[in-house]
């Protein structure tokens, strides 16, 4: 069975331009949640979808928006980047979510770099 | 304030050698708390989950620990290998009609030959 998928692996971005991030889940898995992890702030959760529904939302601003498609893969997007905005986010799928006691499988994840 | 603290922040331990890793968190209402093993530069890999009703939990080498009480987890790692070097976090989710993940700052720890 194939793990959970992200593309690109690294990306490098200006101040002020947009990026999205694509996740692949693990095939039958309806649930993908978004992390981002920075060397100061450690792990944070962005958000979670289900079923094309985002389910849950973590703090962070607007600028940072996700779907999710009839297929389960999902995207992130993320507006008006900012310097702080460099991190390595994350993704994870599982088969019923995080509120679930079923195990999350997290991707290599995507390597953002603002400058 | 729902809070995740991990300690110690880091360790040093040679090969073969048993350690623990503690997990204190002061969340409410409690769904379930992970650990995860993570190496540099790969996504966190699932170690153990559980409950409110578990108070042990195994997974080869690894065994965690939950006192719901005090709120407290720890996670021990039985003879350790080169391979376990790596930071491991402690995750726990609450249910407030949606859940909320919150993440331990991690325990990186060393192996040493």
């Amino acid at each position: 069975k194939a793990g959970v998928t992200q593309t690109p692996r690294y990306l490098i971005k200006t101040r002020g331009q947009q990026v999205t991030l694509s996740c692949s889940p693990i095939s039958g898995h309806r649930s993908v949640s978004w992390y981002q992890q920075t060397p100061g702030q450690g792990l944070q959760f962005l958000f979670e979808y289900f079923s094309e529904t985002q389910r849950n939302k973590g703090n962070f601003p607007g600028r940072f928006s996700g779907r999710q498609f009839s297929n389960s893969r999902s995207e992130m997007n993320v507006s008006t980047l900012e310097l702080g905005d460099s991190a390595l986010y994350l993704c994870a799928s599982s088969s019923q979510g995080q509120g679930v006691t079923d195990t999350q499988y997290f991707g290599p994840g995507t390597r953002l770099t603002v400058l | 304030k729902n809070q995740v603290e991990q300690s110690p922040q880091s360790l040093i331990i040679l090969e073969g050698k048993n350690c623990t890793l503690q997990c204190n968190y002061t969340v409410s209402p409690f769904s379930n708390l992970r650990w995860y093993k993570q190496d540099t530069g790969r996504g966190p890999v699932s170690l153990t989950i559980m409950t409110f009703s578990e108070n042990t939990k195994s997974n080869g080498r690894y065994t965690a620990t939950l006192d719901a009480d005090t709120k407290q987890s720890s996670l021990h790692i039985t003879a350790s290998q080169l391979s376990d070097s790596a930071s491991y976090i402690c995750v726990v989710t609450l249910n407030t009609g949606g859940f909320k993940t919150i993440f331990g700052a991690g325990t990186r720890l060393f192996v040493k030959a």
